[in-house]
């Protein structure tokens, strides 16, 4: 089946430590976007790449860090940097050209003790 | 800079009443217009989208949605609600132009209650 995969679906970690959020595409898609999601704020987006070894901040990129050596995988990593990292952390991927969509992962929820 | 307002952030219904939710939207060129819907603790679905022609679009699950220019708005709608229907609905306009092509905009968000 095509689509795309987030692990873990639920993640602990302790305050000070970084941890790496996994993102898999098996869709053929260009482009990918990580977005983190609050209650009552909506999506905003933190990092996104176009196209293999390249990426753009978002709208919230500060404590977060990402690479994009393959175009199936788009890892984030939430730094010890990132004030508040509790939340739910969404990726998608796009097809290219008109009528392109952007398709969403199931996320993975990650809470920092 | 481009902007989605879903002006409810709650609403309930009964099972089988009609249903609307609004969104309104800023943006300086002809949108690209989506409604998405997300049950708790999962990713988003896609339920319909707007790029073009014909102002009414239908979606998947009985949904529909209606551009409407001169008003700024892509309200989403459905003639009889089901309990299924019950989740977190979010309007969203796409960014086509310029080196930030493809980024997605999202309202807040509406949460939808469905009474039996």
């Amino acid at each position: 089946d095509g689509g795309i995969t987030q692990s873990p679906k639920y993640l602990f970690r302790k305050e000070g430590q970084n941890v790496t959020l996994s993102c898999e595409q098996n869709l053929n898609h260009d482009a990918m976007y990580w977005y983190r999601q609050d209650p009552g704020q909506g999506l905003r987006l933190i990092y996104y790449s176009q196209i293999v070894n390249d990426f753009q901040k978002g709208d919230i990129a500060e404590g977060y860090s990402v690479s994009r050596e393959k175009k199936e995988s788009f890892p984030l990593t939430v730094t010890s940097a990132q004030k508040n990292p509790t939340a739910f952390y969404l990726c998608a991927s796009r097809t290219r050209g008109y009528g392109d969509t952007q398709y969403f992962g199931p996320g993975t929820r990650l809470t920092v003790l | 800079a481009q902007s989605v307002t879903q002006p409810d952030i709650h609403i309930t219904v009964s099972e089988g009443a009609s249903l609307e939710l609004r969104c309104n939207y800023s943006y300086g060129a002809t949108p690209y217009l989506f409604w998405y819907v997300q049950s708790p603790g999962q990713g988003l679905q896609l339920l319909l989208k707007y790029f073009s022609g014909d102002t009414l679009v239908q979606g998947i699950k009985g949904f529909e949605a209606e551009f409407k220019r001169s008003q700024s708005s892509f309200n989403l709608r459905k003639p009889s609600v089901h309990w299924s229907d019950a989740a977190e609905y979010f309007c969203a306009v796409l960014n086509a132009g310029g080196t930030s092509y493809g980024k997605l905009t999202f309202g807040q968000g509406t949460i939808l209650t469905v009474h039996p």
